[in-house]
């Protein structure tokens, strides 16, 4: 158990939807990362926030936002989805801002558009 | 951030030592490498770093030439739950950056 927690575990939703996923980091950690795993791509950086603020961007779509809310939650937004938005989501969390930390894995959301 | 090449897959025996080779040959003055773990539908968790020589903990050994160009991650006595794919990373400690997981390594363990 990594200390990270992700909900839900499991979403299914349609085309053209919304959806929220929600990641609590390790008590004390600042930072949370959002990663997209899917069979074609592989494991894919999103977004990073360190104590509310966003640190780094990867290839995150527009499609898709993210906040760190001052309790250092986080939530991840996917609006208008596609099929290919089918993935697993996972959250990570690092104490320091520096994304070389280590990072603690949470166990994912699987999202399934149909 | 450097590339890495890392063998697509590699099978071993329970018991074993195994080694992950790990190719950086552009990696920067400060770049450090890391290696993660990750099992089927889990998030990766955290190997080990180093930056020269030789790091050894508690699951690991990275061993680290001179020249940094390459590293290997050693395993001892692998057991059936170390099957897992192993992912090599190399970047510089500093903020606005991210991780860049390739392929990685399926390692399977048979008994």
């Amino acid at each position: 158990d990594s200390g990270v927690t992700q909900t839900p575990k499991h979403l299914i939703t349609a085309t053209g939807q919304r959806v929220t996923l929600r990641c609590s980091p390790r008590s004390g950690d600042l930072s949370v990362y959002w990663y997209q795993q899917s069979l074609d791509q592989g494991l894919q950086f999103l977004i990073q926030y360190y104590n509310g603020e966003e640190r780094a961007k990867g290839n995150i779509l527009e499609r898709f936002s993210a906040q760190q809310f001052p309790d250092l939650h986080s939530e991840l937004n996917l609006s208008s989805l596609e099929l290919g938005d089918s993935a697993l989501y996972f959250c990570a969390s690092s104490a320091t801002g520096d994304y070389m930390d280590e990072q603690y894995f949470g166990p994912g959301t699987r999202l399934t558009v149909t | 951030l450097a590339k890495t090449t890392q063998p697509i897959s590699m099978d071993s025996y329970e018991g074993q030592e195994v080694n992950i080779t790990c190719s950086h040959n552009n990696i920067a003055t400060n770049d450090y490498i890391t290696w993660y773990q990750q099992f089927p539908s889990q998030g990766p968790r955290f190997i080990i770093q180093g930056y020269k020589t030789k790091v050894t903990n508690e699951v690991a050994s990275l061993f680290i030439p001179a020249d940094r160009k390459s590293s290997t991650l050693s395993l001892p006595r692998v057991s059936l739950s170390d099957t897992a794919v192993y992912y090599c990373l190399v970047g510089e400690m500093g903020y606005g950056n991210k991780l860049v997981f390739g392929a990685g390594t399926i390692l399977r363990v048979k008994s």
